[in-house]
């Protein structure tokens, strides 16, 4: 069962534009979204997190936003960089539990 | 660096085999989680300990056990292996094993089963 979804597998932007990545949540026991980046040979890196009181959480270039009615939270990235370019990983949890979705390759263009 | 370490980093073992990943914690941080990532797919949770005791369980084999020691590393037991079990697995840690908290991921361990 796959609660965490992240319906596009890749994304590929301009440098400089903005990235939206995007995720979306079944269990209404999630209160608490984290995202991840992972380049290759690595493990996940925690890069920013929301909890289920706020609909914005910004840091930096990085901005989450959820959506609790839609069960839905995305990654913004402004201005994107190619350094940017990783695996980016969405994480709910909630209720002893934490779910991760597939994952969205990023690709930031020179 | 996230401060989390994982061995091996690669392990080739043949199917009906067993074999233990080990993981060693943040320093200071009290909880582990195991987790499958196998080809494109997402990261699968498979347990959580903290402070040695098994605290959440998910999507975990029978032929799967893991286990934290006193000093709180960690070791995932894989036995009567499958080709499917071949993956990455990593670990990761927290401070503490209540509420979401970030987690810090280790490497990784790149298990091949022919």
């Amino acid at each position: 069962d796959q609660q965490v979804k992240q319906n596009s597998p890749s994304l590929s932007v301009q440098e400089g534009r903005i990235s939206i990545l995007n995720c979306d949540y079944t269990n209404s026991m999630f209160d608490y979204f984290l995202w991840y980046k992972k380049y290759p040979a690595e493990g996940p890196t925690f890069l920013i997190s929301i909890s289920s009181i706020k609909d914005k959480n910004e840091d930096g270039r990085f901005t989450v936003f959820l959506n609790k009615s839609a069960k839905h939270l995305s990654l913004h990235i402004v201005p994107s960089q190619p350094g940017d370019s990783a695996v980016y990983f969405c994480a709910a949890s909630g209720d002893n539990d934490m779910r991760f979705g597939a994952g969205t390759r990023l690709t930031v263009k020179p | 660096d996230s401060g989390v370490t994982q061995t091996p980093k690669h392990l080739i073992t043949a199917t009906g085999q067993r074999v233990t990943l080990r993981c060693s914690p943040r320093s200071g941080d009290l909880s582990v989680y195991w987790y499958q990532q196998s080809l494109d797919q997402g990261l699968q949770f498979l347990i959580q300990y903290y402070n040695g005791e098994e605290r959440a369980k998910g999507n975990i084999l029978e032929r799967f056990s893991a286990q934290q020691f006193p000093d709180l590393h960690s070791e995932l037991n894989l036995s009567s292996l499958e080709l499917g079990d071949s993956a990455l697995y990593f670990c990761a840690s927290s401070q503490t094993g209540n509420g979401p908290l970030e987690q810090y991921f280790g490497p990784g361990t790149r298990l091949t089963v022919t």
